[in-house]
């Protein structure tokens, strides 16, 4: 069965540094992997998404994800974070045998101003 | 477009109570999800529906939980009685195609079981 797995629980960086958020997964065939973000309060939503192809994939918000299967990683990073990125990060890999999504323990990403 | 609304946001209820949570998908997503998202948590899946049919439920506790999606559109889920360790929030969520794994989520509804 797929899993994930988010190494950092809490990551705190200044305003306009660099980010890179990590995301580890097992499957057993060539993964769908995603990243999703969760703002206080609200629904997840979709940053980037890797089927096929080019490993480095742009998403939204100026985020962009390279999946590496020697690896089997695939990380998540901005190069100028800002305030309004403070958030929780979900790493997900699926659909598997079942169509099942496997979301990790998620990151939360805290911003010094 | 709208997304996917749920209600309620908040419920709170003692336990042994039961409680109802509702979903409606964006329209002309035939998967509807069901997760359960404790704190510090990622979430995990309860339920999955292709139109009418529920095709993954190995993960919902079926002696307290119940759902359905009449007519392959809103669905709702069920807990009676609930407990303590059932607070949590309950995010719904749709797709068009279960096997892209394209979620979009709604806010979720927060339960709390006192």
């Amino acid at each position: 069965a797929q899993s994930v797995t988010q190494p950092d629980i809490h990551i705190t960086v200044s305003e306009g540094a660099s980010l890179e958020l990590r995301c580890n997964y097992s499957y057993g065939a060539t993964p769908y992997l995603f990243w999703y973000v969760q703002s206080p309060g609200q629904g997840l939503q979709l940053l980037l998404k890797y089927f096929s192809g080019d490993t480095l994939v742009q998403g939204i918000k100026g985020f962009e994800a390279e999946f590496k299967r020697s690896q089997s990683s695939f990380n998540l990073r901005k190069p100028s974070v800002h305030w309004s990125d403070a958030a929780e990060y979900f790493c997900a890999v699926g659909p598997g045998t079942n169509n099942d999504m496997r979301f990790g323990a998620g990151t939360r990403l805290t911003v010094k101003p | 477009e709208a997304g996917v609304v749920q209600s309620p946001r908040y419920k709170i209820i003692e336990k042994k109570q039961p409680v109802a949570f509702w979903c409606n998908p964006i329209s002309g997503h035939n998967t509807l999800y069901w997760y359960l998202q404790n704190l510090g948590q990622g979430p995990e899946l309860l339920i999955r529906y292709e139109n009418e049919e529920a095709v993954d439920d190995s993960q919902l506790p079926k002696d307290r939980f119940s759902a359905e999606r009449l007519k392959g559109v809103d669905s709702t889920l069920k807990i009676q009685p609930a407990e303590l360790g059932d607070s949590a929030v309950y995010l719904c969520a749709s797709s068009k195609d279960s096997r892209d794994g394209e979620l979009f989520f709604g806010e979720g509804s927060r339960l709390t079981v006192l």
